[in-house]
């Protein structure tokens, strides 16, 4: 139990376009969703809480405008890179927790590489 | 603020055994985690410590003393697939509103 889906796992694309990355919880509802990202050889840095049927918190400096967060259901939550540059590349990683566990363990997909070229 | 220390890099070799440090200093302490993170891979969860004390899962043990922001993750019988980062995170702040303060990770390398 308790697996995390990501996708797409990697993706290229030009400088200026938007990428939506998709995080689904299969087998458990999860109300909290959280978005991280980690630069090469580096930990993970939490970007934002998402929290379903609400607005998602942001960690500081990072931009809710740039990185759109919606989690519109129990199971899914999207984050959408807008007008990506170069510096946006990194690997983007969501975990959610299992509603039902009495911990707070949080469960990871398997991360998104995005490159923006 | 929140601090968490953890070795860089560490080196053991396969069948011996390894203790991977954690020390934090962190406001709204809810509880210690340890992941491990393969090379291009998500986080896979190891174990949890909310009390002081060991828990044991298999091969894996992880202590936790809140008194002294102190952890340790101990692996036993090291392999060669036990090569890999360990991530030490703090949750921060009460619970089911918590949010997951990494420390940098330890690199660890098993050897022959």
């Amino acid at each position: 139990g308790a697996v995390v889906s990501q996708h797409p796992s990697w993706v290229i694309c030009k400088s200026g376009t938007s990428v939506k990355i998709e995080c689904r919880s299969l087998d458990f509802q999860a109300t909290t969703m959280f978005w991280y990202r980690q630069f090469p050889k580096q930990s993970l840095m939490l970007m934002a809480t998402s929290n379903e049927g609400s607005k998602a918190t942001y960690e500081q400096g990072v931009e809710k405008d740039k990185f759109l967060i919606n989690h519109a259901s129990l199971t899914l939550s999207t984050l959408t890179v807008t007008s990506a540059h170069p510096e946006d590349s990194s690997f983007y990683i969501c975990s959610a927790r299992d509603s039902r566990e009495v911990t707070d363990t949080q469960y990871f997909g398997p991360g998104t590489r995005l490159t923006v070229l | 603020g929140q601090n968490i220390d953890q070795p860089t890099e560490m080196t053991a070799t396969e069948g011996a055994i390894v203790q991977i440090n954690c020390t934090y200093q962190t406001s709204g302490f809810n509880g210690l985690f340890w992941y491990q993170q393969h090379a291009g891979e998500a986080p896979t969860f190891l174990s949890y410590n909310v009390l002081d004390g060991l828990e044991e899962k298999g091969r894996f043990s992880s202590f936790l003393s809140r008194s002294k922001g102190y952890s340790y993750l101990l692996l036993k019988e090291l392999q060669m697939k036990d090569s890999a980062s360990y991530l030490c995170a703090v949750l921060h702040g009460s619970s089911n509103t918590g949010k997951l303060i990494f420390g940098q990770g330890t690199t660890l390398q098993v050897k022959p």
